[in-house]
C-alpha cells in the first residue's frame, strides 16, 4: 500500500500553543497536500507543496517537505479551539489521474 | 466557487437493498471525479476514479459490480452500492477536479453517511 503514515495519531494542546504533525510516505511524489476534516464532514484543502519546494507558509500554517526522508510536517502556530479537527496529508505520485493517497491522519484537540 | 455537493447526506437502509449517492459539481465542470470511503476514525481510501463519458477505474480490492459508478455528465457522478450489507456502512466522500482549473486540486463534497441495518 502506498498509504502514508502520520504521527502523532492524536494530539491535545492548549489554545495559543503550536501544533506539529508529521507525515511520512513511501514512494516518490509530485506534490504533497494537507487537508483538514471536521468531525463527520468533508475535507478542506489547506496547502500544497511541490516536490521541488522545501517550505511553504499560509497564514498560521507552515509546511515543510524533506524528499530525502520522504516526510513532511505541518505546523499550526498560535492554535485556537476552532482548529480542533483531523488533519490528513495526501500525496500525489503522478500518472494520468494525479490521484491522492491519504495518510492515516492526526486528530488535533485544542483546549480553550 | 468550486462547490461540490452530495446527496443524500445520510441514508439508512435494510440489508440487500441498493443505495445511490450523487456527487455534483455546482459551479464548475468536472471531467474527473473521485470516490472515497472512510470508516470511523480511519483515513480516506480511494475506491475509484470516475471519468465523464467512460468507465470508472477501480482501485485494487474494490468490487466494480458492487460499487457501480456512472459519470454521465460533466457535473454529476453517481455511486450505487448494490445489495448493501452492514459491512458497507461507512462515510462515502466524493471529490471533483475542475476541468479548467489546476489538475493538482480536488474539491471535496460534504460526504454521505450510509448505515446498513
Amino acid at each position: 500500500s502506498q498509504q502514508g503514515e502520520e504521527d502523532p495519531q492524536a494530539l491535545s494542546i492548549q489554545e495559543g500553543e503550536n501544533a506539529t504533525m508529521n507525515c511520512s510516505y513511501k514512494t516518490s511524489i509530485n506534490n504533497l497536500q494537507w487537508y483538514r476534516q471536521n468531525s463527520g464532514r468533508g475535507l478542506v484543502h489547506l496547502i500544497l507543496i511541490r516536490s521541488n519546494e522545501r517550505e511553504k507558509h499560509s497564514g498560521r500554517l507552515r509546511v515543510t517537505l524533506d524528499t530525502s526522508k520522504k516526510s513532511s510536517s505541518l505546523l499550526i502556530t498560535a492554535s485556537r479551539a476552532a482548529d480542533t479537527a483531523s488533519y490528513f496529508c495526501a500525496t500525489v505520485h503522478g500518472g494520468a489521474t494525479n490521484k491522492l493517497i491519504f495518510g492515516t491522519g492526526t486528530l488535533l484537540a485544542v483546549q480553550p | 466557487g468550486a462547490v461540490v455537493s452530495q446527496h443524500p447526506s445520510w441514508v439508512i437502509c435494510k440489508s440487500g437493498t441498493s443505495v445511490k449517492i450523487e456527487c455534483r459539481s455546482l459551479d464548475f465542470q468536472a471531467t474527473t471525479m473521485f470516490w472515497y470511503r472512510q470508516f470511523p476514525k480511519q483515513s480516506l481510501m480511494l475506491m475509484a476514479t470516475s471519468n465523464e463519458g467512460s468507465k470508472a477505474t477501480y482501485e485494487q480490492g474494490v468490487e466494480k459490480d458492487k460499487f457501480l459508478i456512472n459519470h454521465a455528465s460533466l457535473t454529476l457522478s453517481t455511486l450505487t452500492v448494490t445489495s448493501a450489507h452492514p459491512e458497507d456502512s461507512s462515510f462515502y466522500i466524493c471529490s471533483a477536479r475542475d476541468r479548467q482549473g489546476s489538475q493538482e486540486t480536488q474539491y471535496f463534497g460534504p460526504g454521505t453517511r450510509l448505515l446498513v441495518l
